[in-house]
């Protein structure tokens, strides 16, 4: 099957700093991709769609300017997380889609100490 | 609008018993659905997806689920639960195959009783 590869998996970092997470289709094209935040024993919430060449398109509540994402080509999407904040440590997950399936990264734990 | 319900949020079965998983969803358009599995701090794993095509669904690992249009559920069963089954289960709705949004539901912990 297609694979979708987020990286890194896991981070920490200090309150006040960004991070950037990267999520990349490595062996075919995404159509879209998206971003999902997980906090714990919950279920994933969506937070943004991503197309390539095009601004991403957030949910209701999430803060753009805090999540600032870029899709720069067909196989990159990054995240990043702007003066991170100890809120915002949570399971973030990627999806890259194409027209017949979405495929998941394997997660980034973000801990904002 | 569309939305999953995921009755249980823990089940527990004995190592080769039957594993049933509730899921009923709602939707406004003709709904695709599907069951991922989650292990610990990992991504999800697809494990089958009802597309409007056959109403039994089989996926990987012996699961398999059953579209119900008039009682609005997908539940996903397996004859003989294995202690690598043990792992979160994830029901979602979609107006598409894979290029809108997925909704979630809130996720069954399964556990697998040796």
């Amino acid at each position: 099957g297609a694979v979708v590869s987020q990286h890194p998996s896991r981070v920490i970092c200090k309150s006040g700093t960004s991070v950037k997470i990267e999520c990349r289709s490595l062996d075919f094209q995404a159509t879209t991709m998206f971003w999902y935040r997980q906090f714990p024993k919950q279920s994933l919430m969506l937070m943004a769609t991503s197309n390539e060449g095009s601004k991403a398109t957030y949910e209701q509540g999430v803060e753009k300017d805090k999540f600032l994402i870029n899709h720069a080509s067909l196989t990159l999407s990054t995240l990043t997380v702007t003066s991170a904040h100890p809120e915002d440590s949570s399971f973030y997950i990627c999806s890259a889609t194409t027209d017949t399936e979405a495929f998941f990264g394997q997660g980034t734990r973000l801990t904002v100490v | 609008a569309q939305s999953v319900t995921q009755l249980g949020s823990h089940v527990s079965v004995s190592e080769g018993a039957l594993v049933l998983l509730r899921c009923n969803y709602s939707s406004s358009v003709p709904p695709y659905l599907f069951w991922y599995v989650q292990y610990p701090n990992q991504g999800l794993q697809l494990l089958l997806k009802y597309t409007s095509a056959a109403t039994l669904v089989k996926g990987i690992n012996g699961f398999e689920a059953e579209f119900k249009k008039s009682e609005t559920s997908f539940h996903l069963t397996k004859p003989s639960a294995h202690m690598s089954d043990a792992a979160e289960y994830f029901c979602a709705v979609s107006g598409n195959f894979g290029n809108e949004k997925l909704t979630f539901g809130t996720g069954t912990r399964l556990t697998i009783i040796p």
